[in-house]
């Protein structure tokens, strides 16, 4: 299957300071990729849709300045979480999918950020 | 944001018991998917269905896609311990994978040896 990798697996900064985190589609072009949030013992939300080149689309209640989206390349998404705080804490994770088929998102490994 | 209602939230069998879980929503989706998530990991794709009605396996994990288009179920045979996880379910509006998920509330299962 698919490969997608994230990268640091796991990040501890100091509260303010800001922190990326990349995505990567290993071994295919991936349109669209998304971001997920998931704090401990619960589900993973939506944050985010990145389409390649073009801006993301966030969903509602998710701060478009605060966390920064890139996708500059059809193997490549970034998020930066600007000005982070000890809320922001939690376990990121994209996936991404194939253009225009009926193939399923493939899931990277997840980012621990811890904000102290 | 919305979530699939997910029952039940943890189970707790023994070795070589058979689970059932399921996922309801408000709305219809077009593709339900199965997940199963390691501490610590993303999740792992189980199985997918992109039709009411449909019933498709994955060795011992069978899932169904419900007439309404508005649940799924999974069952698992014959657990083993390394079947202890985190289940979700998710829903996507079409079949097109650009398409966004909405994932369930999860199901922690634990296997007792």
């Amino acid at each position: 299957g698919a490969v997608v990798s994230q990268h640091p697996s796991w990040v501890i900064c100091k509260s303010g300071t800001s922190v990326k985190i990349e995505c990567r589609s290993l071994d295919f072009q991936a349109t669209t990729m998304f971001w997920y949030r998931q704090f401990p013992k619960q589900s993973l939300m939506l944050m985010a849709t990145s389409n390649e080149g073009s801006k993301a689309t966030y969903e509602q209640g998710v701060e478009k300045d605060k966390f920064l989206i890139n996708h500059a390349s059809l193997t490549l998404s970034t998020l930066t979480v600007t000005s982070a705080h000890p809320e922001d804490s939690s376990f990121y994770i994209c996936s991404a999918s194939f253009a225009g088929g009926t193939d399923t998102q493939y899931f990277g490994p997840g980012t621990r950020l811890t904000v102290l | 944001g919305q979530q699939l209602n997910q029952s039940p939230q943890s189970m707790f069998i023994q070795e070589g018991e058979d689970v059932s879980m399921n996922c309801t929503s408000s709305s219809i989706f077009n593709t339900w998917l199965w997940y199963k998530q390691d501490p610590g990991e993303g999740p792992v794709l189980l199985i997918a269905l992109y039709k009411a009605g449909e019933l498709t396996s994955n060795g011992r994990l069978t899932a169904q896609f419900g007439i309404t288009r508005k649940d799924s179920f999974l069952n698992i045979s014959a657990s083993i311990p390394s079947d202890v996880g985190i289940y979700f379910c998710a829903g996507q509006p079409s079949k097109s994978s650009g398409d966004k998920l909405t994932f369930g509330t999860g199901t922690r299962l634990a296997v007792r040896p």
